[in-house]
């Protein structure tokens, strides 16, 4: 029974160039929940998708940042232009509901560096 | 806007010694509450949450926290730790509607042997 899975796993990209993240959630699950974690700090929410549709955006940069969630394949955070500042470790979550109840499954993350 | 305060940001331990983290949040309302374990190289898993009922809740691997309305806290417990426990503590808490958590800042626990 596969959880959510993240990759790349570990993410290098110079300054200007775009970086793409994919999750793919636990089978069955039409719910995806991105978030953000800056050194020493805990994560931060940025998006919420489900099912081609962005149910809540409000963690996201203005610029620069995307997110998807198509009907078929897996969850794509694409950040273009990247700066320093982006580097972080960027996790995806996945549920089988959008109610609050329903515990979130959490993939490995994606570590980006951004050189 | 809803914040969750974590206070300790590392903590170190002996094996056996009895832990206790602490966690507080600032909302009003009705919240579920959460606390995730990273362990090194691995993903967030669920150690345990609340959402009503009992505010004292059992989780796996001998972990409870008790959630104190009053003082707006929920705070994370074990009687007797192990190596094997090292890892980073994430406390969180949503609001509800749906699944967007407020996480805290985490605690780094180290047990030594």
């Amino acid at each position: 029974n596969a959880g959510v899975m993240q990759n790349p796993r570990h993410l290098v990209r110079r300054r200007g160039q775009e970086a793409r993240l994919r999750c793919s959630p636990v089978k069955g699950h039409s719910h995806v929940y991105w978030y953000r974690q800056l050194p020493e700090e805990g994560l931060k929410f940025m998006v919420y998708l489900q099912k081609e549709n962005i149910i809540d955006e409000s963690g996201m940069p203005k610029e620069r940042f995307s997110a998807e969630f198509p009907k078929e394949g897996p969850s794509i955070l694409r950040i273009q232009q990247v700066v320093r500042g982006d580097s972080a470790a960027y996790f995806c979550a996945s549920s089988n509901s959008g109610t609050g109840e329903t515990e979130a499954f959490f993939g490995q993350g994606t570590r980006l560096t951004v050189v | 806007a809803q914040s969750v305060s974590q206070h300790n940001h590392h903590v170190i331990l002996s094996e056996a010694a009895s832990l206790e983290l602490g966690c507080n949040y600032s909302y009003g309302g009705t919240v579920n509450l959460f606390w995730y374990v990273q362990y090194p190289g691995q993903h967030l898993q669920l150690l345990l949450k609340y959402f009503s009922g009992d505010p004292l809740v059992k989780g796996i691997k001998g972990f409870e926290a008790e959630f104190i309305k009053s003082k707006f806290s929920f705070n994370l417990r074990k009687p007797s730790v192990q190596w094997s426990d090292t890892a980073e503590y994430f406390c969180a808490v949503n609001v509800g509607g749906y699944n967007k958590l407020i996480f805290g800042a985490g605690t780094r626990l180290a047990v030594h042997p």
